[in-house]
């Protein structure tokens, strides 16, 4: 399993783009990279996955560069409600097999007024 | 759309006392698994299910256990409480296990042991 890394904490204000980087320079050739989003007290909420090059969705896009040894979340106009903690993991990716999603230490976002 | 279902929301326990936590997958997914998150710390993967039958262990205490049934629900079985057990459990069900099947999660069930 790849080991993943990112900042502990970012601070944003309202109406700005936030990019949170996430490292995995072990990342295997089968590897998806994953991004989840947890409000407190609440389930952690899939985000977006992706393997190469650039993922978009309705709420986040994902980009991955060619040596797929990182991967960066980017929240186009953050509002409050996008305070939360975004984790990103790495994993193994055979289809059909035994698969441990491990959460490991995710990035604190705070948006501010 | 059907999301997963975990009862209680909330549970007080003494100490040496016994908890079961439930959790109704999404229809049709195949896939559960355990998490406990104790304050300000990230989930930590307990155990899983695959096609009801126990898939993978992570670092989950020998007094819990869990199990899945034939409907594909799940519950894990707390026993001989502790106070270190007092933590957030969140159970969630994938389409098929792999991490190409995104994890859908409950609201948890907050568990407090006094």
């Amino acid at each position: 399993l790849a080991k993943t890394t990112q900042p502990i904490s970012m601070d944003s204000y309202e109406g700005q783009e936030v990019n949170i980087t996430c490292s995995h320079n072990n990342i295997a050739t089968n590897d998806y990279i994953t991004w989840y989003q947890q409000f407190p007290s609440q389930g952690p909420r899939f985000i977006i996955q992706g393997y190469k090059t650039k993922v978009t969705n309705e709420v986040a896009s994902l980009f991955i560069p060619a040596d797929r040894k990182s991967s960066t979340l980017s929240l186009p106009r953050v509002s409050l409600s996008d305070t939360a903690v975004y984790y990103c993991l790495v994993g193994d990716g055979k289809r059909g097999g035994s698969y441990i999603p491990t959460f490991g230490r995710g990035t604190s976002l705070i948006v501010h007024p | 759309a059907a999301g997963v279902i975990q009862s209680p929301r909330h549970l007080i326990k003494e100490k040496r006392e016994t908890a079961t936590l439930k959790c109704y997958p999404i229809p049709r997914h195949d896939t559960v698994y355990w998490y406990q998150q104790g304050p300000g710390q990230d989930p930590q993967f307990l155990i899983s299910f695959y096609e009801k039958m126990q898939s993978d262990k992570g670092s989950i205490p020998d007094r819990f256990s869990a199990q899945q049934f034939s409907d594909y629900h799940s519950e894990l079985n707390m026993s001989s409480l502790e106070l270190g057990d007092s933590a957030l459990y969140f159970c969630a069900s994938s389409l098929v296990m792999g991490q190409d099947s995104p994890l859908h999660f409950g609201n948890g069930t907050r568990l407090t042991v006094t």
